[in-house]
């Protein structure tokens, strides 16, 4: 079984709306850790957002906020007021076990997201 | 803010012959990685490393790999007869605490 699930290949949005890309988990650990990176063309990833399982409160950064949904295991991104700078690859990643050093992550499919002017 | 940084940007190579990505990881990190990202797929870990040894690797990671942290600075991703479907980005990351930090990625096109 896939660990994460990006079911959304490509997405279109207008630009200044807000879009939400889906992503959803598969663990067995108590204790995980869920980011959403960038990757523009230029093909560097950038780390956006991350939600540890055990936060209380969805995280945010800026524009971009975890919608995060434990029981149903999906930990959607979603970007306010899309801006043209926005259109990139988005792939949401999971770590298994407890935070601290070590983080290796588990990458989704990743989802194309174009912003319309 | 510190960063990892990865030469070269782009490396172009015969294939069977050998090649040498490599990365300067954050200085007080203590963890490095490497991965992998076939043109148009998602990222795939490729291998761990700890305390001078490897600490987890992925099928993918087989013998032609090796990885070797030669001073106190520079982290190394050998591929010793490279195939042309070693074709990939090459990103190596490093953490001390979340989140993983990555680096710009090594382009490797095998000929």
């Amino acid at each position: 079984a896939q660990k994460i699930t990006q079911t959304q290949p490509g997405m279109f949005v207008q630009e200044k709306e807000a879009v939400t890309l889906d992503c959803t988990y598969d663990t067995s650990d108590p204790s995980y850790g869920l980011f959403w990176y960038k990757q523009p063309s230029s093909g560097e990833m950038i780390f956006l957002i991350y939600q540890g399982s055990y936060d209380q409160q969805n995280a945010t950064e800026g524009r971009y906020s975890l919608n995060f949904q434990k029981a149903r295991k999906s930990a959607n991104l979603v970007i306010s007021a899309s801006q043209l700078g926005d259109s990139a690859m988005y792939f949401c990643a999971m770590r298994e076990g407890p935070s601290g050093g070590y983080q290796k992550v588990t990458f989704g499919t990743g989802t194309k997201l174009q912003v319309i002017p | 803010e510190p960063e990892v940084t990865q030469t070269p940007s782009h490396q172009v190579t015969q294939m069977g012959q050998e090649v040498i990505l490599r990365c300067v990881p954050i200085s007080n990190h203590l963890y490095f990685y490497w991965y992998r990202q076939i043109l148009g797929q998602k990222v795939e870990f490729l291998v761990s490393f700890y305390n001078n040894e490897i600490s987890e690797k992925s099928e993918i990671f087989d013998d032609q790999f090796s990885v070797e942290r030669p001073d106190g600075s520079n982290f190394t991703l050998k591929i010793r007869s490279t195939k042309l479907e070693d074709s990939a980005m090459y990103f190596c990351a490093s953490s001390a605490d979340q989140p993983q930090h990555f680096g710009d990625g090594t382009r490797l096109s095998i000929l």
